[in-house]
């Protein structure tokens, strides 16, 4: 069993729709971050969490320390958010993280 | 804000080649350096990090070595490539809470 397990595997939305991507952890962390990585393979960190909730332009990520369960949300999904969204958690102890296999994302014009 | 720079961004070197992918940093200095591996398929798993110069340690048995010869520059080698090395190969660098991470190497060995 993953420490990480991230669902859906794959996602596709027609452009506009809200999109959630959710990922559950069964370690102790001190933090989780949400990544993107394009086709090209480049990766992206999109938010660093610990508790609570961020925002940046369509993209909203939430934490639930206590359920162990993390959130992305795109709000009026755009082509050009088609890509693989990863979960990442960073231990308590140490410096490693643990990473989800991702969700592949298409959105559909 | 750290940088890193990682290349090449893709590779293709036939079975029993040398590797060698290279990772350097900007903007920070002592930080941690990891080398990540994401199988077709599969997450991204953790294969070696340091600390520091000459500090390395491995997490997986492998056909792969590091080295950290200066501060911001993080070495991933093989003497002899094996077709199960195919993979994206990732460097991400640690400095206090921050965490960046390079743009990826796609490396097939045929």
């Amino acid at each position: 069993k993953n420490e990480v397990e991230q669902s859906p595997q794959n996602l596709t939305a027609q452009e506009g729709e809200f999109i959630t991507i959710n990922c559950s952890y069964s370690v102790g962390i001190s933090a989780l971050h949400w990544l993107q990585q394009h086709p090209g393979g480049g990766i992206v960190s999109l938010f660093m969490l610990s508790s609570g909730k961020k925002k940046h332009g369509r993209l909203i990520a939430t934490i639930n320390i206590q359920e162990k369960h993390s959130s992305l949300h795109i709000t009026a999904s755009h082509p050009r958010d088609s890509a693989v969204y990863i979960c990442a958690v960073r231990l308590r102890t140490g410096n490693q993280f643990y990473f989800g296999t991702g969700t592949s994302l298409t959105v559909i014009p | 804000s750290q940088t890193i720079h990682q290349w090449p961004a893709t590779l293709v070197q036939p079975v029993g080649s040398p590797l060698s992918l290279e990772c350097t940093v900007e903007g920070t200095s002592n930080p941690n350096l990891y080398w990540y591996r994401q199988a077709a398929g599969r997450g991204l798993q953790l294969l070696f990090y340091s600390v520091g110069i000459g500090q390395i340690s491995s997490e997986v048995p492998q056909n792969l070595s590091a080295s950290r010869p200066q501060d911001r520059q993080f070495i991933l080698s093989s003497k002899k490539l094996l077709l199960s090395d195919s993979g994206f190969y990732l460097c991400a660098c640690q400095q206090g809470g921050g965490y960046t991470f390079g743009s990826g190497t796609r490396l097939t060995v045929v």
